[in-house]
């Protein structure tokens, strides 16, 4: 069973250009959820999806990032225009939408350097 | 808001031996679940442990335990018999249970754990 799928695994851009990150979630997973990870702040909750829907983006740091879920196996996380601080690692993870498990399932994440 | 403490940066062990990771958090809610990720250097997000907050007993899941104090808001994290391939960085992290509409984990920043032979 293939597990939570993100592409590319390593993206290298210049700053003012377009970034897009993508995830595919575990099949019948209905819950989707993109964190960033940095040094300095750690593991951060940028936005998740239930049932397609953003449920809550409070942690979206400001307009330059956008996400979205079209359907049930696919999102992206975009970035435009990217900064030298947005280089961080990008993970999507996935859970079955009232699942008693609580788990969520980890992508391998997305290393973006912005120069 | 939720936070989570872990106020280890950093531990090292020798193989074989136990080692304990702490974790605080704070938090007015009364129902909530627990867990300890780990993320070795392949950089993989891996649930080791959960801990629902309304069960008493401690969680086991084969080498590693946890010491779930509800009351001191506390949950550390136990490894016995440590071996190589536990090295790696610990993060402790926090759900509120809001009846299946929430699933939003706040994570600690980690502890670097290294074994050495």
């Amino acid at each position: 069973d293939a597990g939570v799928i993100q592409s590319p695994r390593h993206e290298v851009t210049e700053m003012g250009q377009e970034v897009t990150l993508r995830c595919k979630p575990i099949s019948g997973h209905n819950s989707l959820f993109w964190y960033r990870q940095t040094m300095m702040r750690g593991l951060e909750l940028l936005i998740y999806f239930n049932n397609n829907v953003p449920i809550d983006d409070s942690g979206m740091p400001e307009d330059r990032f956008s996400a979205k879920m079209p359907n049930a196996s696919f999102s992206t996380l975009k970035i435009q225009p990217s900064e030298p601080r947005d280089s961080a690692v990008y993970f999507c993870a996935s859970t079955p939408y009232g699942g008693v498990s609580y788990e969520q399932y980890f992508g391998p994440g997305t290393r973006l350097t912005v120069t | 808001a939720q936070t989570v403490t872990q106020s280890q940066p950093e531990m090292s062990v020798q193989e074989a031996e136990t080692v304990t990771l702490s974790c605080t958090y704070d938090t007015s809610e009364s129902n909530y679940y627990l867990f300890w990720y780990k993320q070795p250097p392949s950089r993989q997000m891996i649930l080791v442990i959960r801990q629902e907050a309304y069960k008493q007993q401690n969680a086991t899941e084969n080498r590693f335990s946890v010491n779930f104090q509800k009351a001191a808001k506390s949950f550390s994290l136990k490894i016995s018999d440590s071996q190589l391939g536990d090295t790696a960085m610990y993060f402790c992290a926090f759900m509120m249970n809001s009846g299946g509409s929430n699933y939003k984990l706040t994570f600690g920043k980690g502890t670097l754990l290294t074994v050495n032979p």
